[in-house]
């Protein structure tokens, strides 16, 4: 069945550098969403990226979609200590099915 | 408040008993799905309805899990003969219809933990 990869698992990053996520996918993607956990909490949506190539942007949030709709990735401008959390991206499924999420810390 | 509801929010039971959760979608939103997270893992999808029909049921669930949406508005979820594997925190979502464009709310979840 359809599964989507992110990697990093886990990253550290002080407070100020960027950050970026990856999200694969061994199949076509009509579209992929991305999601983000504060810890303790339920998984919020941020964006929905659905055409070959589209990057958009969401304040210091960046989101790209691949040419071949095959990967995403979300980068984050100098981080602050809201960033905390975990990311998500969700494939296209009925279903949304989830990747296991990149878990950010943030050291001041 | 119009977000997605559940309860209850929290629930400790003893081994083997039967719990049940309960989802209140956002009004009008005709798809629902329940998934299942552990510390430090995605969400795992279990179900979902579109209305009151249910779609797909994750092969992974075993026959203790059962889950209704009989008038197609709220949902249950239920877990009968609970065991210490199901500790976890469950987690509904609604949204209306599906596809591009369609936004997936989630409740703030049901924490389970079986002792």
């Amino acid at each position: 069945g359809q599964q989507v990869m992110q990697i990093p698992q886990y990253q550290h990053v002080q407070e100020g550098e960027d950050f970026t996520t990856y999200c694969n996918s061994s199949t076509t993607l009509s579209n992929i969403q991305w999601y983000k956990q504060r810890p303790g909490g339920h998984p919020v949506f941020l964006i929905q990226l659905v055409k070959s190539g589209e990057v958009k942007k969401q304040k210091r949030l960046t989101f790209q979609f691949g040419e071949a709709k095959k990967n995403s990735s979300l980068h984050i401008t100098a981080t602050q200590t809201t960033d905390v959390g975990t990311y998500f991206c969700a494939g296209p499924d009925d279903k949304i099915i989830f990747g296991k999420g990149t878990r950010l810390h943030i050291l001041p | 408040d119009t977000g997605v509801s559940q309860n209850p929010r929290h629930k400790i039971t003893k081994r083997g008993q039967n719990v049940t959760f309960r989802c209140d979608p956002i009004s009008e939103h005709n798809r629902l799905y329940w998934y299942r997270q552990t510390l430090g893992q995605g969400p795992e999808f279990l179900t979902y309805f579109q209305n009151e029909a249910q779609l797909e049921k994750s092969r992974l669930l075993s026959d203790r899990f059962s889950a209704e949406r009989p008038k197609g508005s709220f949902s249950t979820l239920e877990i009968q003969r609970t065991e210490q594997g199901d500790s976890a925190m469950y987690l509904c979502a609604s949204s209306l219809g599906s596809g591009v464009g369609n936004t997936i709310y989630f409740g703030e979840g049901s924490w389970l933990t079986v002792v």
